[in-house]
């Protein structure tokens, strides 16, 4: 499964906009990008996937270019509740039975 | 609908005890897997069942850990004897994806917090 990299941490205020960029140099041509997010004492939620280009659902957006070698996680206005952990993870996920491989994720602070 | 629990939430026992981590999947979900994070580290994959079967156990650490699921629904983890590098967090996921063409996506109970004494 291709290796991602993305900041180890990201402070914001509530109210901004949040963009998490994470590279994935190194991603095959049945790899899917989703991004999973944790909040303490929790199991990781999923929260978006995509192939290219766009996709937007009720809780992100997820900015894919065109040559898939990155992934932009874009949240809209943020609350004090969006301080999670975001995990960008890349993989085959097509196939059932992919396993996930999370790295360190991007820890997301957001205050009032 | 039920989301993927857990049992229990908080386990502490001694070494060279046995625990067993229970996990209940989503209802209809023929996909279980197993992760765990210990100290400090990254969220690692353990196995994998599709229904009652093993299909990937390579994350499994040594052979102090039984995983099973009779009957294709709920699934134990067992440890033992239980050692002191075993402490962390163990997750069970599932997903309902047993063929198709939708992409798979699990879903993560909320973990269980295994300290070995």
């Amino acid at each position: 499964l291709a290796k991602t990299t993305q900041p180890i941490s990201m402070d914001s205020y509530e109210g901004q906009e949040v963009n998490i960029t994470c590279s994935h140099n190194n991603i095959a041509t049945n790899d899917y990008i989703t991004w999973y997010q944790q909040f303490p004492s929790q199991g990781p939620r999923f929260i978006i996937q995509g192939y290219k280009t766009k996709v937007t659902n009720e809780v992100a957006s997820l900015f894919i270019p065109a040559d898939r070698k990155s992934s932009t996680l874009s949240l809209p206005r943020v609350s004090l509740s969006d301080t999670a952990v975001y995990y960008c993870l890349v993989g085959p996920f097509e196939q059932a039975g992919t396993a996930l491989i999370f790295g360190k994720g991007t820890t997301l602070s957001v205050s009032s | 609908e039920a989301g993927v629990t857990q049992f229990p939430s908080h386990s502490v026992i001694e070494k060279g005890q046995t625990v067993t981590l229970r996990c209940d999947p989503i209802s209809g979900h023929d996909n279980l897997y197993w992760y765990r994070r210990v100290m400090g580290k990254e969220i690692k994959f353990l196995l994998h069942f599709v229904k009652e079967s093993k299909q990937d156990e390579s994350g499994m650490p040594n052979n102090r850990f039984l995983a099973e699921r009779t009957g294709g629904t709920y699934s134990t983890l067992k440890v033992q004897p239980a050692e002191l590098e075993d402490s962390g967090v163990y997750f069970c996921a599932s997903s309902p994806l047993a063929g198709g063409s939708s992409t798979d996506t699990q879903y993560f109970g909320p973990g269980t917090r295994l300290t070995v004494l």
